[in-house]
């Protein structure tokens, strides 16, 4: 049972980006997908999750309209979508899963860095 | 939104030494929905606790959490020097916050 997440990026301000997370090991579309936004130094950051059975979307306030979370489950994986990035977004972003039931992120993806430099 | 307030912000203690770390709720959170996460450095967080009280699976038993409603408690009954890290707790309902982080360091 794993998420595993695609490789670090660097990226200039105003590019798109999309990173993805590939669930193994169990049936992707029964658990809730959630990416976890980390800055440099600093704590986590719930920013939305996916219901990979139907596409249903739940975004904190803090991250609605600036970010978009899609899944395709034909291939078992959700992605983390900007259109136009900001230095801002520099962070780690982890996806993250409850696939035990636990009602809490008992699985994690390895993280993706993404750097936004002009 | 629901706030997540962690104290304190770093604790100093010695190995074999006994941590208790808080974290309170801005409005009463069930049980069923509040864990705690421990992270080092360059590693994704592991669940530590989830249900307020249930330990996942291969933690030891000197973690224990406890509280309800708008107020919970990781305690660390005996300082291992692999248990300095930074401890989040988070509430996972219909949405989502983690508490800012107490940073567990060695005295």
């Amino acid at each position: 049972v794993q998420l595993v997440q695609s490789g670090a990026e660097v990226k200039k301000p105003g590019e798109s980006l999309r990173i993805s997370c590939k669930g193994s090991g169990y049936t992707f579309t029964t658990y809730w997908i959630s990416w976890v936004r980390q800055m440099p130094g600093k704590g986590l950051e719930w920013m939305g999750r996916i219901d990979p059975g139907d596409s249903y979307t739940n975004y904190s306030p803090s991250f609605q309209g600036h970010v978009t979370i899609s899944v395709d489950k034909s291939i078992s994986t959700a992605y983390l979508q900007w259109s136009s990035l900001k230095a801002s977004d520099t962070a780690m972003y982890y996806c993250a899963s409850d696939v035990f039931d636990s009602h809490a992120f008992d699985i994690w993806g390895q993280g993706t860095m993404v750097t936004v430099s002009p | 939104e629901i706030v997540l307030t962690q104290s304190p912000g770093t604790l100093s203690l010695s190995p074999g030494e006994r941590a208790t770390l808080s974290c309170r709720a801005s409005q009463s959170v069930s049980t069923t929905y509040l864990a705690w996460y421990q992270q080092k450095p360059g590693q994704a967080p592991r669940l530590l606790i989830f249900g307020a009280s249930s330990r996942a699976t291969g933690i030891p038993d000197r973690f224990r959490g406890s509280g309800s409603g708008t107020d919970f408690t990781l305690t660390i009954s005996r300082l291992e020097p692999e248990d300095f890290a930074v401890y989040y707790c988070q509430q996972y309902g219909s949405s989502s916050t983690f508490g800012q982080g107490t940073r567990l360091e060695i005295k």
